[in-house]
């Protein structure tokens, strides 16, 4: 019943390369975030955005960057990734306070 | 410091049982408090969102219980199957638009045959 999608699920990559973790929502929901989850552990906000052209950070440092030029779409790049940067990264989106809906994930392996 | 911790952080039962889970949460302002399960690689999946004047709430097998006054939550499960062995894990909002989760490190759950 996901109306959020994230593309791809699983990614090996080599250290140095550019990636771009993909996030779609069908709901037109407004606010959309990106979380970042090592096993085991709880996840942390990186980025969030309140709509088109609003981007902020959250309270996890992080060297990724993000864009909202469209409310549906809300990408997450890594300009070099590295071994550092294996986690998984969940992407969310709400319309108000309750609706909180996740995606699959991506899974990033940086060898 | 807004904390959430959840109590035990694995639980082995068999197929049938009942269970009990925990949260423990030190988080101001208090918007709401939800339970998620998390199956492994995947999302998180809502299953129980209450307020502050909510004390339970249902859904199905899963049902929540909240103590605003002692910032205390429980997750209890009827009847154990074999899916619902995941990751289950507390999350309080403190409201505002930044939406503010804070979020415990999970319970991983495993129910056996």
């Amino acid at each position: 019943e996901a109306d959020i999608y994230q593309t791809p699920r699983y990614l090996v990559i080599g250290t140095g390369k550019k990636i771009t973790l993909e996030c779609s929502q069908t709901m037109g929901h407004d606010k959309m975030y990106w979380y970042q989850q090592d096993p085991g552990m709880e996840l942390h906000l990186i980025h969030y955005s309140y709509g088109v052209n609003s981007t902020e950070k959250g309270d996890l440092s992080s060297e990724s960057t993000v864009s909202r030029i469209r409310t549906e779409h809300f990408p997450l790049t890594l300009e070099s990734a590295r071994p550092s940067h294996t986690s998984q990264y969940l992407c969310a989106s709400r319309m108000h306070d309750y609706g909180y809906t996740f995606g699959s994930g991506t899974r990033l392996t940086v060898v | 410091k807004n904390q959430v911790e959840q109590s035990p952080q694995s639980l082995i039962i068999l197929e049938g049982k009942n269970c009990t889970l925990q949260c423990n949460y030190t988080v101001s302002p208090f918007s709401n408090l939800r339970w998620y399960k998390q199956d492994t690689g995947r999302g998180p999946v809502s299953l129980t969102i209450m307020t502050f004047s909510e004390n339970t709430k249902s859904n199905g097998r899963y049902t929540a219980t909240l103590d605003a006054d002692t910032k205390q939550s429980s997750l209890h499960i009827t009847a154990s199957q074999l899916s619902d062995s995941a990751s289950y894990i507390c999350v309080v909002s403190s409201g505002g638009s930044q939406g503010n989760l804070i979020f415990g490190k999970g319970t991983k759950l495993s129910v056996k045959p």
